[in-house]
């Protein structure tokens, strides 16, 4: 069970929009429709924004918006905003109700 | 508002067994699945495992040798043991209610645990 591949850092300024992949394989990305992303800002508890591939929990800005292919899931970030800045990771199920998480990203508004 | 909070030692020594329990408050232990996940310095997150308040668990295959979770309904509090502990355990260490993905779950603010002599 591996870690899913996610770039380390990805930028951009404000207003723009940015995608974050997460790269798995067929034995779980691929495999099943159970990707989630979490923000996580230092020093807090990370918080889930995205579940099931492109749904979002009730509060989450329509800002953040999730998607598959293939092995190949992705985050966008749509009107990049200051608050926007944090870790990201991505999880998937990996079959036998296990879960595996992704390397990490680190966004940074410029 | 269902609130988790970890406690456990902050310094653990080289083979020895990490414990660490997550108070849960605003709610009922019961009928719902608990994780444990954890991150080490610099890296990703690592799913541990889970554990359903009637005991059934799922563990992380990595760590599935080493890993046990317990729940205790009188005290409305889970817990993580981890056993034969290297430096590379050294993470903050969260629980979480719900499986990983979760769309009513809650996290608590992680504790850091280093494991050194």
């Amino acid at each position: 069970q591996s870690a899913l591949t996610q770039p380390a850092s990805v930028s951009g300024s404000p207003g723009q929009s940015i995608t974050i992949s997460c790269t798995g394989s067929s034995s779980d990305v691929g495999g099943y429709n159970l990707v989630s992303w979490y923000q996580h800002h230092p020093g807090k508890a990370p918080k889930l924004i995205i579940y099931e591939v492109t749904k979002r929990p009730s509060g989450v800005s329509d800002r953040f918006s999730g998607s598959k292919s293939g092995n190949t899931a992705s985050l966008t970030i749509s009107g990049l905003q200051a608050e926007d800045e944090a870790d990201y990771h991505c999880c998937s199920h990996a079959g036998s109700f296990t879960y595996v998480f992704g390397t990490g990203t680190k966004v940074t508004v410029l | 508002q269902v609130q988790l909070q970890e406690s456990g030692p902050g310094l653990v020594k080289p083979s020895e067994t990490l414990s660490l329990t997550c108070d849960v408050s605003g709610g009922s232990v019961s009928r719902y699945y608990w994780s444990w996940i954890r991150q080490s310095p610099g890296k990703g997150l690592e799913w541990i495992g889970y554990i359903y308040d009637g005991g059934s668990t799922n563990y992380n295959p990595s760590l599935k040798s080493r890993v046990t979770m317990s729940v205790d309904t009188s005290k409305n509090q889970f817990s993580l043991k981890l056993t034969s502990v290297t430096a590379a355990d050294t993470a903050v260490y969260y629980c979480a209610r719900g499986a990983p993905g979760y769309s009513s779950g809650y996290w608590g603010q992680g504790t850091l645990v280093t494991i050194s002599s």
